[in-house]
């Protein structure tokens, strides 16, 4: 079965950089797209970027641009996403979830279970 | 960039109730909008895909139509699980997006 498990809760100083991963399991990595989403306390969902599993290309939200990158590392089917010069707004649950099915219609079909980043000094 | 405005942020309801719940598109996203229910504490999980299209394993009294840039989610008879919020999401265009989400609480 599908299966996206995250790594655990971070706690950062404003300016550092958290680094996140999502390991992926139960499907062909390659075949799909990976998106990143984050929530806010209290708020909504946010969408953040999106990677080709298979050929590695990232494109990002232009509010995150030159702070966020996404990778992937096809031998352990594991995501990562990076998000540098952190800032008390950037707390937030990050999710990673697939966008798929393989064929027909796509949407974020399968979420990772999330992780919490708080900033705080 | 593509806006979604959901109606109501929030609502109240009874179980039984038939609840409906929209979403406005900022321009036409013909039919590549998504539902999802979010639990507390719990990731999103889709019910409606294509507009209209329940994922394997919702129930049928979850529903939802639309076209172009106005769409609707309706619950025939609310159960007790059904107290969540709901995001509508659009899949026609990057960057993706998604509605404010709307609240639904026990009355």
């Amino acid at each position: 079965q599908v299966q996206l498990v995250q790594s655990g809760t971070e706690v950062k100083r404003p300016g550092a950089s958290v680094r996140i991963s999502c390991k992926a399991s139960g499907f062909t990595f390659i075949n799909f797209y990976m998106h990143w989403v984050r929530q806010a306390p209290g708020q909504g969902l946010e969408w953040m970027g999106i990677i080709d599993l298979k050929g590695g290309r990232a494109s990002y939200a232009e509010k995150l641009q030159g702070r966020i990158t996404l990778t992937r590392d096809t031998s352990t089917t594991t995501v990562h996403m990076e998000l540098s010069s952190l800032r008390s707004e950037d707390t937030a649950v990050y999710y990673c979830a697939r966008y798929g099915p393989e064929s027909g219609p796509i949407y974020f079909d399968y979420w990772g279970q999330g992780t919490l980043v708080i900033v705080s000094s | 960039d593509i806006q979604l405005t959901q109606s109501p942020s929030s609502l109240s309801a009874s179980v039984g109730d038939r609840v409906t719940i929209t979403c406005r598109a900022s321009q036409s996203i013909r039919y590549a909008l998504n539902w999802y229910q979010q639990r507390p504490g719990k990731a999103p999980e889709v019910l409606i895909f294509a507009t209209s299209t329940l994922r394997s394993g919702v129930p049928s009294r979850f529903s939802a139509s639309g076209s172009g840039t106005d769409f609707t989610l309706t619950i025939s008879s609310l159960q007790p699980e059904d107290f969540a919020t709901y995001y509508c999401q659009q899949s026609y265009s990057s960057p993706w997006s998604f509605g404010q989400g709307t609240k639904v609480e026990v009355k």
